[in-house]
């Protein structure tokens, strides 16, 4: 079967850094989304990896090894925003999204 | 900045009625999908459409659902005889590109069967 696994919830402190992991057994691989969601909305693309190595986009990197079926999200210099969930999904061989999900970002003062 | 649309934000519903979904997506964008997400679960495929017919399905998507792009700007979603496990968000998403993972999700509609 298919399957991604993240954790449940996390807790980090404003202005701190956050790594989220994502690991991913999947028919096929086209490539692996991370997508933000507060609570009652939609989810929001946040990022995009097809190749190992590290993808950086300001505050938010992601990382992917597919030999290990493995993923991160660093999100840095953390903000109350960010506060929220966090979805990794991964593009299988029908080109089908498989959904995690979610690991719920708690941030403190 | 365009964006997907859908109405109605929430609907409330009896069991055993039919219901439907509007999406109006992204004008430039010619790949539609329906996902929802049922309180606290994952996000779960439901149907993707091209050029004006289902391109994939999921086990979810039984006879009871339909989908449609009566005109060039709306897609819809249909539910012929609701269900109480149907009571979930329902998010339409388009993309400009074909195979991707890159979606725009509408803000979603929330349906709860009584």
């Amino acid at each position: 079967g298919q399957n991604i696994d993240q954790p449940t919830e996390m807790t980090a402190t404003e202005g701190a850094i956050v790594q989220i992991n994502c690991t991913y057994q999947t028919s096929g691989f086209n490539g692996l989304f991370w997508y933000q969601q507060h609570a009652g909305e939609a989810p929001t693309f946040l990022s995009y990896n097809v190749l190992d190595g590290l993808e950086e986009k300001g505050r938010f990197s992601s990382f992917l090894s597919r030999s290990k079926g493995y993923s991160y999200l660093l999100l840095k210099e953390l903000q109350m925003k960010d506060s929220a969930s966090y979805l990794c999904a991964v593009l299988d061989s029908n080109y089908q999204l498989i959904w995690g999900a979610g690991t719920k970002l708690i941030i403190k003062p | 900045e365009p964006e997907v649309t859908q109405t109605p934000s929430h609907q409330v519903t009896q069991m055993g009625q039919e219901v439907i979904l509007r999406c109006v997506p992204i004008s430039n964008h010619l790949y539609f999908y329906w996902y929802r997400q049922i309180l606290g679960q994952k996000v779960e495929f439901l149907v993707s459409f091209y050029n004006n017919e289902i391109s994939e399905k999921s086990e979810i998507f039984d006879d009871q659902f339909s989908v449609e792009r009566p005109d060039g700007s709306n897609f819809t979603l249909k539910i012929r005889s609701t269900k109480l496990e149907d009571s979930a968000m329902y998010f339409c998403a388009s993309s400009s590109r074909e195979n991707t993972g890159e979606l725009f999700f509408g803000e979603g509609s929330r349906l709860t069967v009584l």
